[in-house]
């Protein structure tokens, strides 16, 4: 069963950028087949999609977050990665990756344990 | 995009009690892309039902999915110990996915 498991620092100053790395065992992204998404967790409890890759290296990310957001794959290290300038105290959250159901199925069916991100001065 | 709205925010109940979860879309939800998820603290979310109503692997079947259009229920006919949690609906039929708010599932 595929594994998923975010890193990336706990505390980000505001104005910053904050970069996160998703790992993936037991299954490679390479395969293809699946997407691979961003999804974060505010404190008040929202789920918010952030935005998705493909093993091509294809992106769609959500309007609210475009501009500020970049993902990106590195099938080598069987990774993917979250960009997100500009970081204000809105920004804090649990950040989760994910994997969907595969076949355009949009669901998530993989999640990562999820990595607290703070932003504060 | 698509706004989902649940309720109850929270639903105080029983073990073995039967729970009745709504989610409600502000437009139709295409082909029944709708999922449901459970949360417990601490946790990532977990896939229990996806197409409006297929059981995710190993979820048991007093889980069920119902519901087309803008329209969806989550019901679990007993509940067991383990079943409090917060629940999330999420739609994937058009872009962006979203969430809905969550209902909260409490011992009473």
């Amino acid at each position: 069963q595929v594994q998923l498991q975010e890193s990336g620092p706990g505390l980000v100053k505001p104005s910053q950028t904050v970069s996160l790395t998703c790992t993936v065992s037991g299954g490679s992204i390479n395969s293809g087949g699946y997407y691979w998404s961003w999804i974060r967790q505010h404190p008040g409890k929202a789920l918010e999609w952030i935005g998705y890759i493909y093993y091509t290296a294809s992106t769609y990310y959500n309007p609210s977050l475009e501009g500020r957001v970049t993902i990106s794959v590195d099938t080598s290290k069987n990774q993917f990665s979250l960009k997100l300038t500009s970081v204000t105290a809105a920004d804090t959250a649990v950040y989760y990756c994910a994997r969907d159901g595969g076949g355009g199925a949009e669901y998530f069916q993989q999640w990562g344990q999820g990595t607290l991100v703070s932003v504060s001065s | 995009e698509i706004v989902l709205t649940q309720s109850p925010g929270t639903l105080s109940l029983s073990p073995g009690e039967r729970a009745t979860l709504s989610c409600r879309a502000s437009q139709s939800v295409s082909s029944s892309h709708l999922a449901w998820y459970q949360q417990k603290p601490g946790q990532a979310p977990s896939l229990l039902i996806y197409g409006a109503s297929s059981r995710a692997t190993d979820i048991p079947d007093r889980f069920s999915g119902s519901g087309f259009g803008t329209d969806f229920t989550l019901t679990i006919s007993r509940l067991e110990p383990e079943d409090f949690a917060v629940y999330y609906c999420q739609q994937y039929g058009t872009s962006p996915l979203t969430f809905g708010g969550g209902t909260q599932v409490e011992i009473k």
